[in-house]
C-alpha cells in the first residue's frame, strides 16, 4: 500500500527565515511525486512534479527535491503570502494511477 | 469562466435530505475526480471518471452516487448522509486519467446535521 507522511504538521516562520518541509513516501514504482499548495477556503493548486531521484524544480522562493525515499520543499526567505498548507502526493505506476496524498504541512509566515 | 467550478460552495443538510453537488471544468480535460477532505486527514479519492466512464470507486458508501453526463460536468448525489460525512468535497480534473497534475475546484463545504 502506498503511503505518504509529511512533517512537520505545522511550521511557523518569521519572514525571511528559510526552512524545509519533508515528504516521506513508500510506493511500488514511483511514477511521479507532486507538490500542491492549498489556501484556506480553496482547492489545492499544483506546484511541481518530480519524476526521478536527484531531480529538482524551482519556482520563485520554492525548490522541490527528490530522493528515493523522500522529497523536500525548500522555502527560501519566505514572505507572509507563502502561508498555506503544502500537500505532497505520489502516483504509482501500473493501471491504477491514483494520487496518494499526505496530510500536509500548514505553514505560517509571520511578518 | 475558467478552470474548475463547484456549486454550491456551502451546504447544510439534514440526515434525511437529498442534495447534489455540481462540478464543471472548462479546461477540455477527459478525467474528473471527486475527493473528500476532512480536517487533519489526507485527501481521500472517492470516484474517478474517464471519458464519462467511472473507472474508480474507492469503497465509497452507496449514499454517495456520482454522475458524469459529459466530460465537462460531474455531479455527486447525496442522500441519507451521516454526521461523519461532513467535510470539504473537492472536484478535480486532469488531461487524462493517468495525469497526476490535477486542477481542483474550490470545494463544497458540507455540514450534515
Amino acid at each position: 500500500e502506498d503511503q505518504v507522511t509529511q512533517s512537520p504538521e505545522a511550521l511557523r516562520l518569521q519572514e525571511g527565515e528559510s526552512s524545509s518541509l519533508n515528504c516521506s513516501y513508500t510506493v511500488s514504482g514511483l511514477r511521479g511525486l507532486f507538490w500542491y499548495r492549498q489556501d484556506p477556503g480553496k482547492g489545492p493548486e499544483f506546484l511541481f512534479t518530480l519524476y526521478s531521484a536527484g531531480e529538482e524544480k524551482e519556482k520563485e522562493r520554492l525548490k522541490a527535491t527528490l530522493t528515493k525515499k523522500e522529497s523536500f520543499l525548500h522555502i527560501t526567505a519566505p514572505k507572509p503570502e507563502d502561508s498555506a498548507t503544502y500537500l505532497c502526493a505520489v502516483q504509482a505506476g501500473g493501471s491504477a494511477r491514483q494520487l496518494t496524498f499526505g496530510s500536509g504541512t500548514q505553514l505560517t509566515v509571520l511578518p | 469562466e475558467t478552470g474548475v467550478t463547484q456549486t454550491p460552495r456551502h451546504l447544510v443538510m439534514g440526515m434525511t435530505n437529498k442534495k447534489s453537488l455540481k462540478c464543471e471544468q472548462h479546461l477540455g480535460h477527459n478525467a474528473m475526480y471527486w475527493y473528500k477532505q476532512s480536517a487533519k486527514k489526507p485527501l481521500e479519492l472517492m470516484f474517478v471518471y474517464s471519458l464519462e466512464e467511472r473507472v474508480e470507486n474507492n469503497s465509497v458508501p452507496s449514499r454517495f452516487s456520482p454522475e458524469c453526463p459529459n466530460s465537462s460536468h460531474l455531479f455527486l448525489h447525496l442522500h441519507t448522509l451521516q454526521p461523519e460525512d461532513s467535510a470539504l468535497y473537492l472536484c478535480a480534473s486532469s488531461r487524462d486519467r493517468t495525469g497526476g497534475k490535477q486542477y481542483f475546484g474550490p470545494g463544497t463545504r458540507l455540514t450534515v446535521t
